[in-house]
């Protein structure tokens, strides 16, 4: 059965450094989004992207926060200056059928970002 | 305010005891929901969804549109079913989950 994909399973990195977090979703899926957890916490949605481009994005998602398909199955997400409050688990998750129509969301297994 | 409330963060139950997780939720317009459940480890994954009505690994929930839940039940629980258990709602609107706390399941042997 296939399987949403990240990398890494956990980035270490220095506040005010730069991190890309990768996602491969299903390949059938047309709908991406990124949602994160910090410990203890609930899960939150931060970005959904559809036909190249956003279609919401939650107030998370400032200017740090950007997201791009680069090529035909990858679909990643930057954060451009990390600050401690960014640490927490990444999810990716991809759905076949998204907007007005709710679908099964499969997620990814999840990135550990720890920011020092 | 879209919300979705999960009241107990921890419930513990012996294996062979029924089990119910209680969701409540708040929506203006019709909504969808889902239970994800997370094994140790794992990713979240996809218990069941109201709109198929079926029962998945003896797990039921039924829409409450009177009382706004959405709560999941089983019978007898086992010892597998061990696991943090999420309930969300779908936003149409703004194409997205929103997520309830999550309850943690613990069944004793």
């Amino acid at each position: 059965e296939p399987e949403v994909t990240q990398t890494p399973s956990h980035q270490v990195t220095q506040m005010g450094q730069e991190v890309i977090l990768r996602c491969v979703p299903i390949s059938n899926h047309l709908y991406f989004y990124w949602y994160r957890q910090i410990l203890g916490q609930k899960v939150e949605f931060l970005v959904s992207f559809y036909n190249n481009e956003i279609s919401e994005k939650s107030e998370i998602f400032d200017d740090q926060f950007s997201v791009e398909r680069p090529d035909g199955s990858n679909f990643t997400l930057k954060i451009r200056s990390t600050k401690l409050e960014d640490s927490a688990m990444y999810f990716c998750a991809s759905s076949e059928l998204g907007l007005e129509n709710a679908d099964t969301q499969y997620f990814g297994p999840g990135t550990r970002l720890t920011v020092l | 305010a879209q919300r979705v409330t999960q009241p107990e963060k921890l419930l513990s139950v012996f294996k062979g005891a029924p089990v119910e997780l209680k969701c409540n939720y708040s929506y203006s317009g019709s909504p969808e929901l889902f239970w994800y459940v997370q094994y140790s480890r794992q990713r979240l994954q996809l218990l069941l969804r109201h709109i198929s009505r079926e029962s998945i690994k003896g797990f039921t929930a039924d829409l409450n549109k009177g009382e706004t839940s959405f709560h999941l039940k089983k019978p007898f629980a086992q010892e597998e079913d061990s696991a943090m258990y999420y309930c969300a709602l779908f936003s149409g609107g703004y194409n997205k989950l929103i997520f309830g706390a999550g309850t943690r399941l613990a069944v004793h042997p």
